[in-house]
């Protein structure tokens, strides 16, 4: 199994909640988690990423919870703020296969001042 | 910094004509690829290509072809558009290091309208 299962599709939060976004897979070789944030008009960017070697990735505000025996991992925003509306693609991929990641279907996220 | 362009930001086309998506990046990077976003599906792979001249199927290849002469470049191919290939197409690139998984940059995103 390839797919990456996201949700919610849509989230709204008032400025300083904290936003989640849940991913689950079926596929236990995946090794690779990144987290990519997309503007309107912009391509997909890299926001975050983790391994399966440790439960908790935080880079300022974001942080990646990892549960590797449940298949899930999900992006917590901590005071969110109006500038992180945007859309949200959790991802998966494994070392010796192709580089190809297998993207989730994106969470729109708003987050109203 | 990286940087991935693609030749159109917009492009309008009839059903039936031959359509070329363009995209460069400037970081020697070996690998590329294709993918289509559409609401409520997310990214889905077209192609891609992991060296010049080298391709490989993505999930949706139907319908499309690519071209990759240079390293710097690759190029998708709408043999005969159709209405339901009326998408935003987006271009990646990552460098390839043996056993490691490296970020993909992506260009802006070019919309196309088939009429």
């Amino acid at each position: 199994q390839q797919q990456v299962k996201q949700s919610p599709q849509s989230l709204i939060v008032q400025k300083g909640g904290i936003p989640i976004i849940n991913c689950a897979y079926e596929n236990t070789a995946f090794d690779y988690f990144p987290w990519y944030q997309q503007f309107p008009g912009k391509g997909p960017a890299l926001l975050i990423a983790i391994r399966p070697d440790v439960s908790e990735k935080k880079e300022g505000r974001f942080t990646i919870s990892f549960n590797k025996s449940a298949k899930q991992f999900s992006l917590h925003i901590m005071d969110s703020q109006p500038g992180d509306s945007a859309t949200y693609f959790c991802a998966a991929s494994y070392q010796g296969g192709s580089e190809k990641l297998v993207f989730g279907k994106g969470t729109k996220l708003t987050v109203n001042p | 910094d990286v940087k991935v362009t693609q030749s159109s930001r917009y492009l309008v086309k009839r059903t039936g004509e031959k359509v070329f998506l363009e995209c460069v990046q400037d970081m020697d990077h070996e690998n590329m690829f294709w993918y289509r976003q559409d609401p409520g599906l997310g990214l889905r792979l077209i192609y891609f290509s992991y060296d010049v001249k080298m391709k490989e199927k993505g999930d949706i290849p139907e319908g499309y072809s690519v071209s990759r002469e240079k390293k710097e470049r690759f190029s998708l191919i709408l043999e005969s558009a159709s209405t339901n290939q009326t998408s935003m197409y987006l271009c990646a690139s990552s460098k390839r290091l043996a056993g490691l998984q490296e970020t993909q940059y992506f260009g802006p995103g070019t919309r196309l309208l088939v009429l």
